[in-house]
């Protein structure tokens, strides 16, 4: 069974740094492209990065662009997504999710973990 | 990118058939046959209930059917039931300067 596990969430000042974690079990990790999507607080969905099965392709929204860092290691099956100069707007739940087939169809998604950026 | 269109709430009767539109672009919805629509939650993760436009994965009720027409995506459900309550997002693969997805706004469906 697909799982796709966040961590690594919490409280941090503004301008800081925080490491989001995203283990994977189940399925062959380095086949797929795995996507992170936040969501702010009573807000809709939100793409901000992605990351292809062997790191070739990385791509962030412009939001986030130059302040986070996504990174994988298919040997742990691990992801994660540095976060750095943390602004109030990037407060959200983080989910990281598998894209299906390199088109962005999103089939598995973690729980996710909140991000509270607040001084 | 500004996020694709939906409406912010629908709501329906048991038993009846709604659909919840979502507008795009010929940078998005218009130019690939990538839409998928998303059901959440309250304090869950999202769920795909419809990919490619119009296909459904295991285990998804054939109550919902999802359409496209030009810029334009739809998501229906039909014999609407209680347990439909809930939010419901599009997304669309896009080039838009960079291979990625864009989301719709969000409809928050009630069942009356």
């Amino acid at each position: 069974e697909v799982h796709l596990v966040e961590s690594g969430g919490g409280l941090v000042e503004p301008g800081g740094s925080l490491r989001l974690s995203c283990a994977a079990s189940g399925f062959t990790f380095s086949s797929y492209s795995i996507i992170w999507v936040r969501q702010a607080p009573g807000k809709g969905l939100e793409w901000v990065s992605s990351i292809s099965g062997f790191s070739t392709y990385i791509y962030y929204a412009d939001s986030v662009k130059g302040r986070f860092t996504v990174s994988r290691d298919n040997a742990e099956n691990s992801l994660w997504l540095q976060m750095g100069s943390l602004r109030v707007e990037d407060t959200a739940v983080y989910y990281c999710a598998r894209d299906r087939g390199a088109t962005y169809v999103l089939d598995y998604w973690g729980q996710g973990v909140l991000v509270t950026v607040s001084s | 990118q500004s996020a694709l269109t939906q409406a912010a709430s629908l709501s329906g009767s048991p038993g009846q058939s709604i659909t919840i539109s979502c507008t795009g672009t010929s940078s998005d919805i218009g130019s690939y046959n990538y839409v998928s629509w998303y059901q959440q939650y309250p304090g869950k993760a999202p769920t795909l209930m419809i990919f490619d436009v119009s296909d459904r994965p295991p285990g998804v009720s054939n109550r919902f059917s999802g359409s496209k027409s030009g810029n334009t995506a739809s998501l229906t459900i039909s014999g609407l039931q209680a347990e439909d309550e809930a939010d419901y997002y599009c997304s669309s693969y896009t080039t838009n300067r960079l291979p990625h997805v864009i989301f719709g706004g969000g409809t928050k469906l009630t069942v009356l």
